[in-house]
């Protein structure tokens, strides 16, 4: 079945920490790959995508991610959290020419000062 | 440029009931997906409208109905309320249709009693 993973759903790190989220797909064919946040209170925001080109991507506040095909993996990274960016992540999906996206479980992220 | 806006931001009715909830697109934004989010389910597709044709339907029951305008400014409504429809409903809006990049608004809270 076409599924988008989140395997981490609560990870909690010191203000300063490295940061990984891991993020799997399943469908085939093309696709285009976004990460969202949602801040306390805030509504979902686009934090970075990718659709072609290089690999890795940068988006707002630091984060980057790495799309790995042979993987099917498109996992969220940032060098040294702050405690601002404590938040939900979504990863999510949309494949095969069609707008609707699929969406992770999503990862809570508490960062403690 | 204003984001896409939700009305009511808040919502409380008893089953049966049938509700309407409208979306205001980004100016520009032709498109107008619209996502449930519960805290079981996780964020799900409901349906997209692209030049008032719904292009796109996820897996729910025909009670979930919705509507473009020639402004694209877009109404989902729900008949036959459940308490399984209690949810944030999210809008999200793109320029155009086909695997594009989604901005989303803050969501209506809807509370079925």
């Amino acid at each position: 079945a076409q599924s988008v993973s989140q395997h981490n759903h609560h990870v909690i790190l010191s203000e300063a920490a490295s940061l990984e989220l891991g993020c799997n797909y399943s469908y085939g064919g093309t696709v285009n790959l976004f990460w969202y946040v949602q801040y306390p209170g805030q509504h979902l925001q686009l934090l970075l995508k990718y659709f072609s080109g290089d690999p890795l991507v940068k988006g707002i506040k630091g984060f980057e991610a790495e799309f790995i095909k042979s993987k099917f993996s498109f996992n969220l990274r940032k060098p040294s959290v702050q405690w601002s960016d404590t938040a939900e992540y979504f990863c999510a999906v949309n494949a095969n020419g069609a707008n609707n996206l699929f969406f992770g479980t999503g990862t809570r992220l508490t960062v403690i000062p | 440029k204003a984001g896409v806006t939700q009305t009511p931001r808040y919502l409380i009715k008893t089953r049966g009931q049938q509700v309407t909830l409208s979306c205001s697109p980004i100016s520009g934004h032709r498109s107008v997906s619209w996502y449930q989010q519960t805290p079981g389910q996780g964020l799900q597709f409901l349906f997209e409208y692209f030049s008032e044709t719904q292009r796109n339907k996820g897996n729910f029951p025909g009670r979930f109905s919705g509507r473009q305008f020639s402004n694209s400014r877009s109404e989902m409504n729900v008949s036959t309320l459940e308490l399984g429809d209690s949810a944030l409903y999210l809008c999200a809006s793109s320029w155009r249709t086909g695997m594009e990049t989604q901005y989303f608004g803050p969501g209506t809270r809807l509370l079925v009693l």
